[in-house]
């Protein structure tokens, strides 16, 4: 248990369905991370919150929408996905400002598309 | 359980070159790669080798794979103080349900 915890923990859906993953923290962090890890691809960066504000997307196609409404939760809005969008999603959160901070990662979901 | 092991902190001179070095335990690992952290940011991709290969190089960076010994090295030529920053170690094997961070290296360039 790291303290940071998602849901759900499978997701199976259409192209044209909307669904929600959600991360939670219980660490007391400011910084938030979404992460994308495909089965033939590295493990790549998607979006980063510091203190409820983004300050980092990574190109990520308008499909993938973030929303921060608070330190401790962390949610990825999917519409129209692909199915090459399949992949294990991760979360992670860490102290945030401007130092290094150990990053602590949440069990993942792993997205299906259909 | 499966691990990653690196050494944690690396000081060297501006123009020297670096090298940091990684062991691993996982004899299915797939992918190895090497991950960037500068302060305040996610992790960032630096390269990666597939576990069949020996050698890999990408301008400054040259990765040695020596799948015997579990050893995984990442050395960067000609050292600047942009390259500060703590890089991470990962192992990833087969599906996506195997990826192992080590704890990281903090690379310290001074002048």
């Amino acid at each position: 248990e790291t303290g940071v915890t998602q849901t759900p923990r499978h997701l199976v859906m259409g192209m044209t369905n909307k669904k929600s993953l959600k991360c939670e923290q219980h660490l007391g962090h400011n910084a938030m991370y979404w992460y994308k890890q495909s089965a033939k691809k590295p493990l790549e960066l998607m979006f980063v919150y510091n203190f409820k504000e983004q300050t980092e997307n990574n190109s990520v196609p308008s499909r993938f929408s973030p929303e921060c409404p608070n330190s401790s939760h962390l949610f990825l809005h999917l519409h129209t996905l692909q199915p090459e969008d399949s992949a294990l999603y991760l979360c992670a959160s860490s102290q945030g400002g401007g130092d290094y901070n150990e990053q602590f990662f949440g069990p993942g979901t792993r997205l299906t598309v259909l | 359980g499966e691990d990653v092991e690196q050494s944690l902190f690396l000081s060297v001179r501006e123009g020297d070159s670096s090298v940091i070095n990684c062991t691993y335990t996982d004899s299915s690992s797939t992918y190895l790669y090497w991950y960037k952290q500068e302060p305040g940011a996610g992790l960032q991709l630096l390269t990666y080798i597939f576990s069949n290969m020996d050698m890999k190089q990408d301008q400054r960076l040259t990765v040695l794979l020596n799948k015997k010994d579990k050893h995984l090295s990442l050395r960067i030529a000609d050292t600047q103080t942009g390259d500060s920053a703590i890089y991470f170690c990962l192992s990833f094997s087969g599906g996506y349900n195997k990826l192992i961070f080590g704890a990281g290296t903090r690379l310290a360039v001074h002048p």
